[in-house]
């Protein structure tokens, strides 16, 4: 069946730091990727998303590429905020079928 | 564009009671959703509905959780009797159809908080 793994959290980096969420799925097909944020009190908000292989999704300074030869889209950014502290899942689906997300990967970003 | 508005937005209450929450989606989406999140987890699907006919109940415990959507509009979800491990946030969202769901303006609520003790 599909699956999504992240990397465990707790992460914390310092302001401006440089950020790499892990993700990597197992999927039949050929399924499109997605990013998902949620703020504290808050519902699941779409970041970005990847429809096809290579390509890269970006939103608000952070970026994923669609790897399929290794199954992979990462999460990236190159300077994060304190506004940016918040829980991240990483997400699939395939055409036709509902979301199988990730476990979360909360993130705290120290001024 | 107004949200998907749910209420309450936390409920606690002790094993063995019943509790019911409620899901308003956007105006004009035709696929409502609930999952479940358990503190840690990613949220799963309960159930998912087309208009007012149940699409997808799979995952649905129906021992104790039922849901409705009876005028294809807003729907409510209810468990009975709760138990302790059904705490976590439940979550509604809607979609313009049951499509590829990122495609088509998928939008979560905020979500109801439940505590069983």
């Amino acid at each position: 069946g599909n699956s999504v793994t992240q990397m465990e959290g707790p992460v914390t980096l310092s302001e401006e730091a440089f950020l790499t969420i892990n993700c990597t799925y197992t999927a039949t097909g050929y399924p499109s990727l997605f990013w998902y944020v949620q703020y504290p009190g808050e519902g699941l908000q779409l970041l970005l998303k990847a429809t096809k292989a290579d390509d890269k999704g970006s939103n608000k300074g952070f970026e994923a590429t669609y790897r399929k030869e290794t199954t992979s889209f990462h999460l990236e950014k190159g300077s994060v905020q304190v506004s940016d502290s918040a829980v991240y899942f990483c997400a699939l689906s395939n055409y036709g079928q509902n979301f199988v997300f990730g476990p979360g990967t909360r993130l705290s970003v120290l001024p | 564009e107004a949200g998907v508005a749910q209420s309450p937005r936390y409920k606690i209450i002790e094993k063995r009671q019943s509790v019911a929450f409620w899901c308003n989606p956007i105006s004009g989406h035709a696929t409502l959703y609930w999952y479940q999140q358990i503190l840690g987890q990613g949220p799963k699907l309960l159930i998912q509905f087309q208009n007012n006919g149940v699409v997808d109940d799979s995952q649905l415990p129906k021992d104790r959780f039922s849901a409705e959507r009876l005028k294809g509009v807003d729907s409510t979800l209810k468990i009975q009797p709760a138990k302790l491990e059904d705490s976590a946030v439940y979550l509604c969202a809607s979609s313009a159809n049951s499509g590829t769901p990122g495609h088509y303006g998928y939008t979560f609520g905020s979500g109801t908080r439940l505590t069983v003790v």
